[in-house]
Order: C-alpha cells, then sequence, then structure tokens
C-alpha cells in the first residue's frame, strides 16, 4: 500500500537557518505529493503542492520538487523565522485519500 | 470563503459512551474526509463521503462511523468509547472530481475519553 516515510524530529534551528525535511515515498501510479504545517493548536494547512514528476512546488519560501527517480518530495526554506515553527506533515495522494508521513516538529529560535 | 467548520471545539466523554463530532465543508466541495490524529499514531484515514455515500473507509473497528447529509455536512460517531478513542479529529473537504485530490482541514474536534 501506499506510504510516506519522513525525517524524525524534533529539528531546532536558529534564525535564519537553512531547513531541509525530507520525505520519501513508495506508491502505485502516479500519486500527487503534499507538504502540510500544523501550527500549535491548529488544523492541518496545505503548505504546498506538486501533481506530477519534476514539478515544484512553492509557498512562503518554502519548496519541494517531485522525484520521481527517487521517490522524494523534499522540503526546503532557505532562511527560517520564528513563525516557521510548527509541525510539518509530508503527504501522497491515493485512492483518494491523503497517507501521512509520522511529521517533524521544527523549532526556530530567535 | 469560509473554510471547514468543525464543533464542538472541545469533547469530553467517558468509557462506554457515544461521541458525535460534526463538520461543514467549504462550499462547492462534495467530498468530506475523516482523520484521526492520536498521540503517537499519526494522522490516519478514517472515512470518505461523497453525494452522501460512504466511499472508503480506514481501518477502524465498525463502532466509528458517519454519514453525510443532502447539503454535503457531515457527521461522526463513534460508539462505546475507550481510552484510545482520545485523539484529535480532522475533517477535511475536497472536490471529489479534482483529480489531484487537495484537501482542506478543519481546525479539529479534541475528544478526551475518562
Amino acid at each position: 500500500g501506499d506510504s510516506v516515510t519522513q525525517m524524525e524530529g524534533p529539528v531546532t534551528l536558529s534564525e535564519e537557518a537553512f531547513l531541509t525535511i525530507n520525505c520519501t515515498y513508495t506508491a502505485t501510479g502516479y500519486p500527487s505529493l503534499f507538504w502540510y504545517v500544523q501550527y500549535p493548536g491548529e488544523g492541518l494547512q496545505l503548505l504546498l503542492k506538486a501533481t506530477k514528476a519534476d514539478d515544484k512546488g512553492s509557498n512562503k519560501g518554502f519548496e519541494a520538487t517531485y522525484r520521481k527517480e527517487t521517490t522524494s518530495f523534499h522540503l526546503e526554506k532557505g532562511s527560517v523565522q520564528v513563525s516557521d515553527s510548527a509541525v510539518y506533515f509530508c503527504a501522497l495522494s491515493g485512492d483518494y485519500k491523503l497517507s501521512f508521513g509520522a511529521g517533524t516538529t521544527v523549532t526556530v529560535r530567535a | 470563503e469560509a473554510g471547514v467548520t468543525q464543533s464542538p471545539t472541545h469533547l469530553i466523554k467517558t468509557r462506554g459512551q457515544q461521541a458525535t463530532l460534526r463538520c461543514s465543508p467549504i462550499s462547492g466541495h462534495t467530498s468530506v474526509y475523516w482523520y484521526q490524529q492520536a498521540l503517537g499514531l499519526g494522522l490516519q484515514f478514517l472515512l470518505w463521503y461523497d453525494e452522501g455515500e460512504e466511499r472508503n473507509r480506514g481501518n477502524f473497528p465498525p463502532r466509528f462511523s458517519g454519514r453525510q447529509f443532502p447539503n454535503y455536512s457531515s457527521e461522526l460517531n463513534v460508539n462505546a468509547l475507550e481510552l484510545e478513542d482520545s485523539a484529535l479529529y480532522l475533517c477535511a473537504s475536497s472536490l471529489f472530481r479534482k483529480v489531484h485530490n487537495e484537501q482542506f482541514f478543519g481546525p479539529g474536534t479534541r475528544l478526551t475519553v475518562l
């Protein structure tokens, strides 16, 4: 079945540091890939998406590229802020449901 | 445009009771999904409804059930509550015929079973 493996956290960074969160997947067919973010006490917000191989999703300074050859969708941001502190989930769409990674908790210190 | 709404925000029940959670999708969305986010277990798919029908079900016992109403809102019912049902229950909606199945989530209902 479909599955997502996500880099384990927690990750602690200083402001303006570079962030990368690794995500790999196993799926049949050609799934769409997503990154969702969950701020403390809130639900999930869609951060970015990619729907086919080599697509790059981007939003709020975050980027991720759909790599079919390595079955990966790593999330990156060049310069993080304290407000980026949250839990980040990688997900894939298959059979009209989302399969999520375990989530990576990111804390950014001023 | 209003997002996905869920009620109640918090729900406290005791073992053996029943819980009812409600969700209203984004206007125009016909599909509603339910997920459980339990501590240490991550986000697990529970149920998918579209056009009033249950379309898919995750690996949960039958005491987890629900329905979708003609206005596309949905209800999740959990019968015979157990302590391990304590979790954040998230509802999401999407356009069924949208191929890439982008789902939009509500803020969740925090269910605590004592």
